[in-house]
Formats: C-alpha cells, structure tokens, sequence
C-alpha cells in the first residue's frame, strides 16, 4: 500500500476485556513504531521494532502491554483487561531504517474507547 | 522537567502573519529535530527535519535549531486558516536508533 494502514480505525471495548490492534507498515520499512496519544496531549512512545532485533519495549506503560512483529511486516498490540486509562489514539509508524535521520510515517491511528 | 517542551497555545495569529512555533529540549546529545502537523482527528504529518545549527526553509516553513540553546523553533510565513492545526516537536534522544520523543504539541489558529 501507499501508506501505513492500521485497523480497527476505532474500538469500543468494555473495561477488562482483550483488544488486539494492527498495524501494516509501508513496504519495505525495517523500522516500526507504536505510540499512543491521549485526548489533547503529545505522543508518548511505547515499542519498537527494527528488523529481527529484539523490540525496544521501555515506552510500554505495564506489563498488560504487548506487541509482535510477525515476518518483519504487519505487528499486533495487544492490551489485556483494559482500564479506563487506556482509552487513547494509537498511532503507529515505520520508516525505512532505524537511523536518526529517517522520517517516520504515521498511521491513520486507531481509536480506542474502554467503558 | 520534560524532556521535550512546547507552549500548548493555542496560538492565534491574523491570515497573512508569521507564526513562530518554539520547542525546547533537555539533551544536548540530540542530533535530529523534527516537526510534524496534526490536524484535529488526525495522525501527524510531517512537514519538516533539521540536524544542523541554523535556519532550514522550504517554502513558506522555516525551521530554526540552536543547539547551544537547546531549542528548535518553526516560523510559518504569511500563516493561511490552513494551517490552523497543532504543530508537534520531536527529538532524537536516543542518537544510537531513531526513537523520537515528542512535546505535547502546540495549537495554532491562523484567523482570516
């Protein structure tokens, strides 16, 4: 595709439940980001993936976070028994090489509401 | 204090006017500064990058990074209601890969 593309665009889950969110990168980035941005506040990084290197997971906020990267493509963010608290865009991006001068392409985000 | 800090705003500005969008970062091992503009429901785009000290422009976008002062400032000449949108700042903090940390943003109002 042209772009990143993520799915679901939004999610309605009820608090403790399972959400499962996708994100395909643009073909051919090694590099690829999710982050998470609350109602009117900056970007706060939560994990990242280059290549076949173990992902940076420092960003992820407790241990109900997860995500994998299967065959270097398409990754997965999972959320356990979600908390009010989670509710939030999450964003994710690539970008061709995890070097400092590479720019990352976002995602349209999904949209994530926990009752 | 945050790592990377920005004026949440909004900034309101006339059509026509210079708007001067400004970012302050704590390490000074920072090489790569990046802004990016979100508009309201949507995922940040980027609009320009700048690694060396001095002015950087392309258009009517002028990035301006001082790293002895450790601040990175973006001026939008002749600001158009088109560009109301909010303006974020990102950092290379970590000079070994690419990970960015993001201000929490700036919302600019360009009024006709």
């Amino acid at each position: 595709g042209a772009g990143v593309s993520q799915s679901p665009s939004n999610k309605v889950t009820e608090k403790g439940k399972d959400v499962e969110l996708r994100c395909d990168p643009i073909s051919g980035h090694t590099a690829l980001y999710w982050y998470r941005q609350s109602l009117g506040q900056g970007l706060e990084f939560l994990i990242y993936f280059q290549g076949n290197s173990a992902p940076d997971k420092s960003g992820l906020p407790s241990d109900r976070f997860s995500a994998e990267r299967t065959g270097g493509s398409v990754s997965t963010l999972t959320i356990q028994r979600t908390q009010q608290e989670d509710s939030a865009v999450y964003l994710c991006a690539s970008s061709l090489r995890r070097t400092p001068q590479e720019t990352q392409y976002f995602g349209p985000g999904t949209r994530l509401l926990v009752l | 204090q945050k790592e990377v800090e920005q004026n949440s705003g909004p900034l309101s500005v006339p059509e026509g006017a210079i708007a001067s969008l400004n970012c302050t970062y704590s390490d000074r091992g920072s090489q790569s500064f990046f802004w990016y503009r979100q508009y309201s429901g949507k995922s940040p785009e980027l609009i320009m990058f700048i690694y060396s000290n001095g002015d950087k422009e392309d258009g009517r976008f002028t990035a301006q990074l001082n790293k002895a002062s450790q601040y990175v400032s973006l001026l939008i000449r002749d600001s158009q209601p088109s560009d109301s949108a909010t303006y974020l700042c990102a950092v290379n903090i970590d000079n070994a890969g690419n990970m960015l940390t993001f201000g929490g943003g700036t919302r600019l109002m360009v009024k006709p």
